[in-house]
């Protein structure tokens, strides 16, 4: 299939295992986090995201987790399932810029049945 | 299904030749953003057009240019193609075109430059 990136760091996993996926950012100014996931062959899809007042947020079978004092960002998937193999995206509000989106270099997660 | 539309999914064309890539954006969005994917360079910003106005420009070469009509449909003018510029182009689309929310996106153009 399509591949987004050459060298994109793996993260592989059995199937119902929980995943973790991470994110580092640099403006510590920085008050919006998304997380999108690209399957091949199609384009990126929102997942979840969060606001520098909150710490943590659900959603289904997703939580992501902002701790701002060291800049870092996670998405934890429960139950990885086969359908959950992506590669996964952090974006940040560029620094300076109210509409632009930065994205991060993106993780693939493999899921081994 | 994000409700972004892009046309067409591919495109093979040579080099020097110009194309013009298509994209709707979700029912209610007035904000369209291009970008570019190539292999060794992820997700690279092009261009954000607002109600008409562009409002954003990213790394966006002179022979490319962009537009979004009255209809909020955008359009995303290749010209000159060389070898480079095979890619995935995605356009994606928000309410406001304000960075403190998501953008959602087409399943892209594949441009192929033989």
């Amino acid at each position: 299939g399509e591949s987004v990136g050459l060298h994109l760091p793996t993260l592989s996993v059995q199937e119902g295992d929980n995943s973790i996926i991470n994110c580092a950012y640099s403006n510590s100014a920085s008050d919006y986090f998304i997380w999108y996931k690209q399957e091949s062959g199609k384009g990126p899809q929102f997942i979840i995201d969060i606001r520098s007042n909150m710490d943590k947020r659900q959603g289904q079978r997703v939580t992501v987790l902002l701790n701002k004092t060291v800049k870092h960002l996670s998405l934890q998937i429960a139950a990885t399932q086969p359908g959950d193999s992506a590669v996964y995206f952090c974006a940040v509000p560029e620094e300076d810029s109210s509409y632009k989106l930065i994205f991060g270099s993106g993780t693939r997660l493999l899921v081994r049945p | 299904d994000s409700g972004v539309t892009q046309t067409p999914k591919h495109l093979i064309t040579a080099t020097g030749q110009r194309v013009t890539l298509r994209c709707s954006p979700r029912s209610g969005d007035l904000s369209v953003y291009w970008y570019q994917q190539s292999l060794d360079q992820g997700l690279q910003f092009l261009i954000q057009y607002y109600n008409g106005e562009e409002r954003a420009k990213g790394n966006i070469l002179e022979r490319f240019s962009a537009q979004q009509f009255p209809d909020l449909h955008s359009e995303l003018n290749l010209s000159s193609l060389e070898l480079g510029d095979s890619a995935l182009y995605f356009c994606a689309s928000s309410a406001t075109g304000l960075s403190n929310q998501p953008q959602h996106f087409g399943d892209g153009t594949r441009l192929s430059i033989l």
